[in-house]
């Protein structure tokens, strides 16, 4: 099993309608982060968290909202989503004490608004 | 500014040859890490290699290795004795300032496509 997972990995939806997307993970790292994948664009962060307590926005914060349920969960979500939030979806987590720091990734979730 | 430029937005590579992604970086912190990460066609995100900004020797694992220059800024990425399986994006990344608490910048990553 993946050590961060990603529910839904594929979501086509309409304009308007709210979406959830979940990450949970086995890694017991402190560290979650929601960023975006746009063609031509990399990685883009939405929002993070140091921990269950601590949210913080990231470069492309707005049209979504994050919640930090436990440790291992971390969700997004588009309140009302619009067609240009068509990207791939990453959750990634990171231990805060460690030599490299490097992110581990979830698989990644496709979503399409139509 | 961008804080990582990749300037290559698509390479090609013949098997068995090596290969070098170009990455530069733009940082007024003393304390970073650099990092390049695979993304194959399956969508993925795979870690690769990882600088440190007060690393004296420039990183190596298997087949990859970073060419670190700290003063030009750049943290390129050779990959030797290129396989088919290595055709995929290849994003570079940096964390800016002591690893206990700081965002991750992404490149706009590297298409790689090696040629049997």
């Amino acid at each position: 099993d993946a050590d961060v997972t990603q529910t839904p990995r594929n979501r086509i939806t309409k304009t308007g309608k709210r979406i959830m997307l979940e990450c949970s993970q086995t890694k017991g790292h402190d560290r979650m982060y929601w960023y975006r994948q746009d063609p031509g664009l990399g990685l883009r962060l939405i929002y993070y968290s140091f921990d269950v307590k601590d949210i913080n926005k990231g470069e492309i914060s707005d049209g979504y909202s994050v919640s930090r349920q436990a440790q291992a969960k971390f969700s997004l979500s588009l309140e009302s989503a619009i067609p240009n939030q068509t990207a791939l979806y990453f959750c990634a987590t990171g231990r805060g004490r460690t030599n490299t720091g490097e992110l581990f990734f979830g698989e990644g979730s496709r979503l399409t608004v139509l | 500014a961008q804080k990582i430029t990749q300037t290559q937005p698509g390479m090609f590579v013949q098997e068995k040859e090596a290969v070098t992604l170009d990455c530069t970086y733009d940082t007024s912190d003393p304390s970073y890490g650099l990092f390049w990460y695979k993304q194959p066609s399956s969508g993925e995100m795979i870690f690769l290699i990882y600088q440190g900004s007060y690393d004296q020797q420039n990183a190596t694992e298997g087949r990859y290795s970073l060419n670190f220059q700290k003063a030009r800024k750049s943290a390129n990425l050779v990959i030797s004795a290129s396989q088919l399986g290595d055709s995929a994006m290849y994003f570079c990344a940096m964390r800016e300032g002591p690893n206990l608490g700081n965002q991750f910048y992404f490149g706009t990553g590297t298409s790689l496509t090696v040629i049997p």
